[in-house]
C-alpha cells in the first residue's frame, strides 16, 4: 500500500511565477490536509479538503493561494505570483478519520 | 491562536536515559491525540496515539500519558537512543470533526 505521494519533491520558481504542488493520498483516504513549514518553525495548517469540497481553509493566505481535491486525480495546492516569503516545505497528509499520514513534502524555493 | 502548545523547543538527553516531551492543549473538545516524529528533509511519521477514554498508551519504548483535567499530554521514550534524535510534534483532534491541530514541535537530541 503506497503512502502519501507528493511531487515534485523540490521546486524552484522565480518571483511572480506560479507553483503547483501535487498530493496523492493513501489508497482509501478521502481526507487531505496541507501544511506549511517555514524555516525554523513548526507545521502550520493551511487547508483541509475532502473530494471536491474545501472543509476548512482557515489557514490559507487570503490571496494567491488556492487548493482543490477533484473527484479524480491528486489534490493540488496552487500558489500564484510567488514571492520569496513563500519559500518553505509544504506537506500534504491524508487520513482514515483517525490518524494523519504525511507525504515527504515539497520544498519550494523562490528566487 | 495556538490550541496545541509545545513550550520546549528543544531537549537534550543522554543515551539510555528517559526523554519526556510535553504538550498542552486548550480545547476541551479534543478527544484524540497523536505524536509524530520528523527527521530533517522528511515528512512527519506517525508514532503513537491515545484517545481521551484512556490515560496511558504504550508501544515498545514509547508511552503517551494523557491528563485530561490538566489538558496535558506527554511522550516518554525509554531508553532513549541516538536514532530518536528528531523533531517531535504533538497533535490533537476534536470529537466534532476530522481536523488536526499541531504543536510547534520539540527538537530532541539524544547524546551518545
Amino acid at each position: 500500500n503506497a503512502g502519501v505521494m507528493q511531487n515534485p519533491r523540490h521546486l524552484v520558481r522565480r518571483r511572480g511565477q506560479e507553483a503547483r504542488l501535487r498530493c496523492s493520498p493513501m489508497k482509501g483516504h478521502s481526507h487531505v490536509y496541507w501544511y506549511r513549514q517555514l524555516p525554523e518553525e513548526g507545521l502550520k495548517f493551511m487547508v483541509y479538503l475532502q473530494k471536491e469540497n474545501i472543509i476548512d481553509e482557515s489557514g490559507m493566505p487570503k490571496e494567491r493561494f488556492s487548493a482543490e481535491f477533484p473527484k479524480e486525480g491528486p489534490s493540488i495546492l496552487r500558489i500564484q505570483q510567488v514571492v520569496r516569503g513563500d519559500s518553505a516545505a509544504y506537506f500534504c497528509a491524508s487520513s482514515d478519520e483517525e490518524t494523519q499520514y504525511f507525504g515527504p513534502g515539497t520544498r519550494l524555493l523562490v528566487l | 491562536d495556538q490550541q496545541v502548545k509545545q513550550n520546549s523547543p528543544s531537549l537534550s538527553v543522554q543515551e539510555g536515559r528517559i526523554s519526556i516531551l510535553n504538550c498542552d492543549y486548550t480545547n476541551s473538545m479534543f478527544d484524540y491525540f497523536l505524536w509524530y516524529k520528523k527527521y530533517p528533509a522528511e515528512g512527519p511519521t506517525f508514532l503513537i496515539s491515545i484517545s481521551s477514554i484512556k490515560d496511558k498508551n504504550e508501544d515498545g519504548r514509547f508511552t503517551v500519558f494523557l491528563n485530561k483535567s490538566a489538558k496535558h499530554l506527554s511522550l516518554h521514550i525509554v531508553p532513549s537512543q541516538p536514532g530518536d534524535s528528531a523533531v517531535y510534534f504533538c497533535a490533537a483532534s476534536p470529537n466534532t470533526g476530522n481536523q488536526f491541530y499541531f504543536g510547534t514541535g520539540t527538537s530532541l537530541t539524544v547524546i551518545p
